[in-house]
């Protein structure tokens, strides 16, 4: 089964910082990545596709790169909208491996 | 506008069986592929089916197949869950989710979820 690792599982930034969280894939999955954003309670949102595609309505501060098994989230400039759980997830393999990595909880310092 | 509306959650026994509805509307007469997608309470998100626009390929998690069965209604626009032999690790908040479709599969819609606990 493919793995998706995220690193680090936990990060603490301050408002207007850069912040970058990884995905890892197990195996090659080309440009078959998803984020999603969730806060508590809520259900999650889609913010980056196909590794690089931002999805509509979803600031332009968040963006996505990589290829292959590396992967990267960034958010240019944290807002305090940001503090969340970020989910990526593959969509290369069949769908009974759609599997999600374990998340990024995104934290004020 | 797209919304998706999860309902049929509760408390169960271990073994029972339990059916979810994922009624959407504002999709302007388009069919789509829909997900499901649990969160146990604190944990990640985990994939768990898969129906296609017409309802003619479902796939399944590992963790589900053979007591899941997803189908789907579309002259009602609503997707189910069937849940049978559920079991404690089946406790989560339950997802649909809408796919786009085209070349890259992702989620674009979601409902607000609905719980479903398992225990005696």
């Amino acid at each position: 089964d493919i793995q998706m690792t995220q690193s680090p599982s936990s990060l603490s930034a301050s408002v207007g910082d850069r912040v970058k969280i990884s995905c890892r894939a197990s195996q090659a999955i080309r440009d078959y990545l998803n984020w999603y954003q969730q806060k508590p309670g809520k259900a999650p949102k889609l913010l980056i596709y196909a590794a690089s595609s931002l999805q509509g309505g979803v600031p332009s501060r968040f963006s996505g790169s990589g290829f292959g098994t590396d992967f990267t989230l960034t958010i240019s400039s944290l807002q305090p909208e940001d503090f969340a759980i970020y989910y990526c997830q593959q969509t290369y393999l069949s769908p009974e491996a759609y599997a999600f990595g374990q998340g990024t909880k995104l934290e004020i310092k | 506008q797209v919304q998706l509306v999860e309902s049929g959650g509760g408390v169960v026994q271990p073994g029972t069986s339990l059916r979810l509805s994922c009624a959407a509307s504002g999709l302007r007469s388009r069919t789509y592929a829909m997900h499901w997608v649990r969160q146990a309470p604190g944990k990640g998100l985990e994939w768990v089916a898969l129906i296609s626009d017409d309802g003619s390929n479902q796939h399944y998690a590992d963790s589900v197949r053979g007591r899941f069965t997803v189908s789907r209604d579309n002259s009602k626009n609503t997707v189910y869950l069937q849940m049978n032999s559920l079991r404690a690790e089946d406790t989560a908040t339950y997802f649909c989710a809408k796919d786009p479709g085209g070349y890259y599969s992702r989620f674009d819609y979601w409902g607000q979820g609905t719980l479903v606990t398992v225990s005696s």
